[in-house]
């Protein structure tokens, strides 16, 4: 079974820094990994979808890596504004069998950008 | 186009009382899923549909049932309400399973609680 991971739970930083939140994983067999944002009392917005076979993917201030042999990805914020505060969410994709594939998501990052 | 929509927004039960979350998507996608998200926890998919007339269980089905009879409804029915159900319930869709077209969209939610 899948399990997601997310370091750290929270993380409070002034607006400018560049910044790293963490999504690790126990199964490298991933079909894909998404990194949502999700803003209070509201639904999840998708911010970048990396396929197995991609390194990385880049939208505006935000690149998302992906390192399956370790187990890892990293969501890059730069220069970070108070508008990106919010909580961030990694979920993976992977094939459960019979022709069925789950999603498992982390619990999440809670980034405060402090202006 | 107005993406993926759920009512209501807000709902309080009482133990034992049935109730169906409604959640319709205009973007003609072929999947549509149903997560419930507990206070800092990450989301858990209850059940999941690739097209309609199919139908299956994700990682925690008990206790719900769900339909799929247009592209463009996935309604989730609550039979007995327990106050265990009392979470934020989100609806997502998507064109495919897996893929490039494999980001969801979500809804914004809908706040149940059972007393």
């Amino acid at each position: 079974k899948q399990e997601v991971t997310q370091i750290p739970a929270a993380l409070s930083v002034p607006e400018g820094e560049n910044l790293v939140l963490n999504c690790s994983f126990t199964d490298s067999a991933i079909y894909n990994l998404q990194w949502f944002r999700q803003d209070p009392g509201k639904g999840l917005t998708s911010l970048l979808l990396i396929q197995s076979s991609q390194r990385e993917q880049t939208s505006g201030r935000l690149n998302a890596s992906l390192d399956k042999s370790s187990g890892r990805s990293t969501l890059y914020i730069a220069a970070s504004q108070p508008g990106d505060s919010a909580t961030y969410l990694c979920a993976l994709r992977w094939y459960s069998g019979a022709g069925s594939y789950q999603l498992t998501f982390g619990k999440g990052t809670k980034l405060s950008v402090i202006p | 186009n107005a993406g993926v929509t759920q009512t209501p927004k807000f709902r309080i039960l009482k133990i034992g009382q049935s109730m169906t979350l409604q959640c319709t998507q205009d973007m003609n996608h072929n999947y549509m899923y149903w997560y419930r998200q507990d206070p800092g926890m990450g989301l858990k998919l209850i059940y999941y549909s690739v097209g309609a007339g199919i139908t299956d269980k994700g990682e925690v089905p008990n206790g719900y049932n769900v339909s799929r009879s247009t592209t463009e409804d996935f309604p989730l029915r609550l039979e007995l309400a327990a106050p265990s159900q009392t979470s934020v319930y989100f609806c997502a869709s998507s064109y495919f399973g897996g893929g490039a077209g494999d980001t969801q969209y979500f809804g914004p939610g809908t706040r149940l609680t059972v007393l």
